[in-house]
């Protein structure tokens, strides 16, 4: 059974840094990955989706990198913003299917 | 990206009644829709598929009798959450399944709708 994890639960930085946020997941034959955004009370926005094939995904000041053999994938924020305070959610899809498997997400804060 | 609508956003009820959620894909057809529910600070659990023109199919645990899934077109799913309770309260979220274009199978996430059952 597929399982996805990401830590920490929440981070907290000052505004500019730059990030780097942690997926992981158990079975490596996964179809895509994708990092989506939640604000609080809202749906999901997708960021970026990253094919099996594919080792990253770009996307403005996002970049998110897929090493699907070590079961990772590490979503990174360029010059953090107060804008970008929001829950990162990680998901996996498996081969053959499409149904989606989420990490709990990581809650972050960018104090101005 | 693609566009989903869930409507209403919000709804409150009395314990016993029934509730209809829509989830619409707007500028694409979705063959295949996805319901998601959402407790506070948790992660979105899938409940079910939905596929245009068949029965869903729900994942375990989850009651089929309880949570009627309707995918009449390809444009529009429904859920109808049946005879409510408090402990169905929770955040329903849908998605759609674009298999075309740039966006081939990437779900889209609709705006989530808040049950609040009394």
């Amino acid at each position: 059974k597929q399982e996805v994890t990401q830590i920490p639960a929440a981070l907290s930085v000052p505004e500019g840094e730059n990030l780097v946020l942690n997926c992981s997941f158990t079975d490596s034959a996964i179809y895509n990955l994708q990092w989506f955004r939640q604000d609080p009370g809202k749906g999901l926005t997708s960021l970026l989706l990253i094919q099996s094939s594919q080792r990253e995904q770009t996307s403005g000041r996002l970049n998110a990198s897929l090493d699907k053999s070590s079961g990772r994938s590490t979503l990174y924020i360029a010059a953090s913003q107060p804008g970008d305070s929001a829950t990162y959610l990680c998901a996996v899809s498996q081969g053959g299917s499409e149904k989606l498997v989420f990490g709990k997400g990581m809650k972050l804060t960018v104090n101005p | 990206g693609a566009v989903v609508s869930q409507h209403p956003s919000w709804v409150i009820c009395k314990s016993g009644t029934s509730v209809k959620i829509e989830c619409r894909s707007l500028d694409f057809q979705a063959t295949t829709m996805f319901w998601y529910r959402q407790f506070p600070k948790q992660s979105l659990m899938l409940m079910a598929t939905s596929n245009e023109g068949s029965k869903a199919t729900y994942e375990q645990g989850v009651e089929k009798d309880k949570f009627l899934i309707n995918h009449a077109s390809l444009t529009l799913s429904t859920l109808t959450v049946t005879s409510a309770h408090p402990e169905d309260s929770s955040f329903y979220i849908c998605s759609g399944l674009s298999l075309a274009g740039g966006f081939y199978n990437e779900q889209f996430f609709g705006p989530g709708t808040r049950l609040t059952v009394l």
